[in-house]
């Protein structure tokens, strides 16, 4: 089974539109950390946002937010005021505690394009 | 700029040869891991060490292997290279392994196999 679905391929939207990416997560672990990473199309991985299992807020950083619905184990990202720049492939990915190591899991992400 | 450094950003080679990658991890960081991007199986997770001993195993094959250095650089080794194996390949590193530690990634090694 996926530990982590990103449902949408692809995402559309205009600059200064606000923009919500879907990801859902599967794990029995009670610790955990939720992470979103942007991927511009020049390949470099760029941390955004990370989210506790614990946190009882939810995380913001700048114009990223994560919304973190505990019980229906979803950690969407939102993006406001999109701006051209924010064109890029988005993954969504997490660490449990109980896994040796603690590498990251990813989703298959989502491209987002940013029109003016 | 992550502080996380690969070499070399780009490797084209043939079938049936010997490729090295080499990362440097962020100053202070211990633990360092190895990904693989391909366009099939998406971002997957080959390796981890911290702190020059290995500490996780993911989708690696046997033809490829790693280490980490006492100077806590790494390098992956992969051998015996087939048309599948090309793909980016990134280091990434982090200050610990706690669930909350980001891991900040390099710009990845972009090998291509012909």
């Amino acid at each position: 089974a996926q530990k982590i679905t990103q449902t949408q391929p692809g995402m559309f939207v205009q600059e200064k539109e606000a923009v919500t990416l879907d990801c859902t997560y599967d794990t029995s672990d009670p610790s955990y950390g939720l992470f979103w990473y942007k991927q511009p199309s020049s390949g470099e991985m760029i941390f955004l946002i990370y989210q506790g299992s614990y946190d009882q807020q939810n995380a913001t950083e700048g114009r990223y937010s994560l919304n973190f619905q505990k019980a229906r184990k979803s950690a969407n990202l939102v993006i406001s005021a999109s701006q051209l720049g924010d064109s890029a492939m988005y993954f969504c990915a997490m660490r449990e505690r109980g896994q040796a190591g603690t590498a990251l899991i990813f989703g298959k992400g989502t491209t987002l394009s940013v029109s003016s | 700029d992550s502080g996380v450094t690969q070499t070399p950003k780009h490797l084209i080679t043939a079938t049936g040869q010997r490729v090295t990658l080499r990362c440097s991890p962020r100053s202070g960081d211990l633990s360092v891991y190895w990904y693989q991007q391909s366009l099939d199986q998406g971002l997957q997770f080959l390796i981890q060490y911290y702190n020059g001993e290995e500490r996780a195993k993911g989708n690696i094959l046997e033809r490829f292997s790693a280490q980490q250095f006492p100077d806590l650089h790494s390098e992956l080794n992969l051998s015996s290279l087939e048309l599948g194996d090309s793909a980016l390949y990134f280091c990434a590193s982090s200050t610990g392994v706690a669930v909350s530690y980001e891991q900040y990634f390099g710009p990845g090694t972009r090998l291509t196999v012909t």
